[in-house]
This record gives structure tokens, C-alpha cells and sequence, in this order.
């Protein structure tokens, strides 16, 4: 089946770092999506793109979808404790809404 | 506007017991998605209901079987429960709209399984 290879698996940074994790796939999508995961919750939709190429931000995160459509990257500027928690690609190829396959997820860590 | 709920939060079931796990989208939502996280798979998807007919199906064996209700809350079943089957278990709900357009899906809290 499809897989999406999301790096790094984790990151333990200091406060104030930028981030960087990124997913790549096999296979063509024609959506990325980033979620961010905290302990008990579910995932939370931070940034959706729809075309290949875009460039996105939300705040301090930028998510980019990639020129061959076949991989995603993420960007956390200067982070902060709250910024801790899982994050999660997704990668939809179809026109159906269940279809997401999701990475392993990008564990980050930050010291204060 | 109150966000995706899902009953129970937390399970303990023993094996060959078998589960009903309920979900209620946000209002207006009439696509609701399951999905299966565990540490070892990640996030897997189950099925997709909308309109009260399954419209998509993952790669799960038929112990694994869900139903929508006219007012969009859907219920998952898991049948036979192996200890295979101890995951988080998350629902999420979109507008449903039939669109090439991924449409945000937004996930509920998730119901913690565990099979002893």
C-alpha cells in the first residue's frame, strides 16, 4: 500500500529554534495536510495545501507542497514549550475524504 | 459550535468481546472517517460514511464494521477483539460536500481501547 516517510521521527531543540521535518511518498497526492497531535487528544488541523508548489503559513508555521507532489515539508519558527506534541503528515490522491494516508509522525521536544 | 465528540473515552474490553464506539460530527458534518492509531501502524483508516452508506473502506478485516445514523452520528463495531485491536480509535467529520477538494477533516478526542 501507500506510505508516507515522514523525518525526522524526533527532534529535541531549544527554544527559540526553527524546525524543519518533511514527507515524502511514492506516489502522487494531490493534497498535503499537517496535523499536530497533543497526549489524549486527537490530531488538529494546522495547515492544508491543494496545489502543487503552494507555500502556506500559519503564524509561525509554513508548510510547503512540493513541486513533483510527491512530498510535503513543515516549518516551525522560533519555538516555543507549547509547540511540543506529535506532528503528522497527510496525503490525499483521490477525490474521496477518507483516503488520508499519514505518516509516522515528527515527535518534537523543546527545552525552555 | 461544539466540536467532534466521541463516547466512551477510555475502554477495557478482554478478548473475544466485542465493541460499539460512538461518534457525533460537528453540526452539519455528513461525512464522518474512522481511524485506528497505534505506535506501531500510526494512523490507519477504517472506513468513511456519509449519507448513512459507506462510501470508503480501508484495509480491515470484517470484524471491523460501522454504521451512519440519519443524524450523521456514527458508531463503529469491532467485533471478536483481539489484542492486536488496543489502539485509539478517532473519528473525524467533514461537510461531506462529493468535491475532488480534500475537505478538513476535524478529528475528535478518540476513544482509548485496551483489550487484556
Amino acid at each position: 500500500g501507500q506510505q508516507l516517510n515522514q523525518s525526522p521521527q524526533s527532534m529535541f531543540i531549544q527554544e527559540g529554534e526553527d524546525v524543519s521535518m518533511n514527507c515524502t511518498s511514492s506516489s502522487i497526492f494531490n493534497t498535503w495536510l499537517w496535523y499536530k497531535q497533543d497526549p489524549g487528544e486527537g490530531p488538529v488541523l494546522l495547515i492544508a495545501l491543494y496545489k502543487a508548489g503552494e507555500l502556506t503559513s500559519n503564524g509561525r508555521l509554513t508548510a510547503q507542497f512540493g513541486i513533483t507532489r510527491k512530498d510535503s515539508f513543515l516549518n516551525i519558527s522560533a519555538s516555543i514549550p507549547s509547540d511540543v506534541g506529535i506532528y503528522f503528515c497527510a496525503g490525499q490522491y483521490g477525490g474521496s475524504q477518507g483516503n488520508l494516508i499519514f505518516g509516522k509522525g515528527t515527535k518534537l521536544s523543546v527545552k525552555p | 459550535k461544539a466540536g467532534v465528540t466521541q463516547t466512551p473515552r477510555y475502554l477495557i474490553k478482554t478478548r473475544g468481546q466485542q465493541v460499539t464506539l460512538s461518534c457525533s460530527p460537528i453540526s452539519g458534518h455528513r461525512s464522518v472517517s474512522w481511524y485506528q492509531q497505534t505506535p506501531g501502524q500510526g494512523l490507519q483508516f477504517l472506513f468513511e460514511y456519509f449519507s448513512e452508506t459507506q462510501r470508503n473502506k480501508g484495509n480491515f478485516p470484517g470484524r471491523f464494521s460501522g454504521r451512519q445514523f440519519s443524524n450523521s452520528r456514527s458508531e463503529m463495531n469491532v467485533s471478536t477483539l483481539e489484542l492486536g485491536d488496543s489502539a485509539l480509535y478517532l473519528c473525524a467529520s467533514s461537510l461531506g460536500s462529493a468535491t475532488w477538494r480534500q475537505e478538513t477533516q476535524y478529528f475528535g478526542p478518540g476513544t482509548r481501547l485496551l483489550v487484556l
